[in-house]
């Protein structure tokens, strides 16, 4: 099965600056998907960003965008003009297109923003 | 808007006891997933459901089963629940469509063995 890895438990960034958030996964596949969620205290996961693993092209949502190295297997999220409502748990997340599209996730990251 | 709905917030057994939680989704998706948060371990996948009736071992199946009869529910069963199974427990249902592959999560069920 693929693994995720999330290397950084906690993570933290003054208000209005930019922070970069690690992902790695292990995969034999070469087509796939790859997500990061966002856990606010509320605990609903809403989905951040997206990236499909044949577009070479970095996926980007307003302040959130990804870098994308399929080569080397990460996969890290960017966000630009940190906010205090970007606070929350950070998971990294894969989805198969094959074995039934299984989706694993990583270890996730707490992000804390300083006013 | 998808809606994935779980069948209670916040869950207390008793040792020894079956537990069911169940989950349920509106968006007619083929797979539905259980997993399990803990603290520094993440989201960790207990089975997941490709279609009615059909079921694969997750990460951590031990302790669990699961069925799914319809293709809108999924339901997870602790067969004799203990106090390792202590934690939040997060349902998702997801499309098997290339374009909309994102999994949507319901507010997930605290449960607490005791």
């Amino acid at each position: 099965a693929q693994t995720v890895t999330q290397s950084q438990p906690e993570m933290s960034v003054q208000e209005a600056e930019t922070v970069t958030l690690s992902c790695t996964y292990d995969t034999s596949e070469s087509d796939y998907y790859l997500f990061w969620y966002k856990q606010p205290p509320s605990r609903q996961m809403i989905l951040v960003i997206r990236q499909e693993a044949y577009k070479q092209q970095n996926a980007t949502e307003n302040r959130f965008s990804v870098n994308f190295q399929k080569a080397a297997k990460s996969f890290s999220l960017k966000i630009s003009d940190s906010q205090l409502g970007d606070a929350a748990m950070y998971f990294c997340a894969y989805r198969s297109i094959y074995n039934n599209n299984d989706m694993r996730f990583g270890a996730g990251t707490r992000l804390t923003v300083k006013p | 808007d998808v809606k994935v709905t779980q069948s209670s917030r916040y869950l207390v057994k008793r040792t020894g006891e079956k537990v069911f939680l169940e989950c349920v989704q509106d968006m007619d998706h083929e797979n539905m997933f259980w997993y399990r948060q803990d603290p520094g371990l993440g989201l960790r996948l207990i089975y997941f459901s490709y279609d009615v009736k059909m079921k694969e071992k997750g990460d951590i199946p031990e302790g669990y089963s699961v069925s799914r009869e319809k293709k809108e529910r999924f339901s997870l069963i602790l067969e004799s629940a203990s106090t390792n199974q202590t934690s939040m427990y997060l349902c998702a249902s997801g499309s098997r469509r290339r374009e909309a592959l994102e999994a949507f999560f319901g507010q997930g069920t605290r449960l607490t063995v005791v």
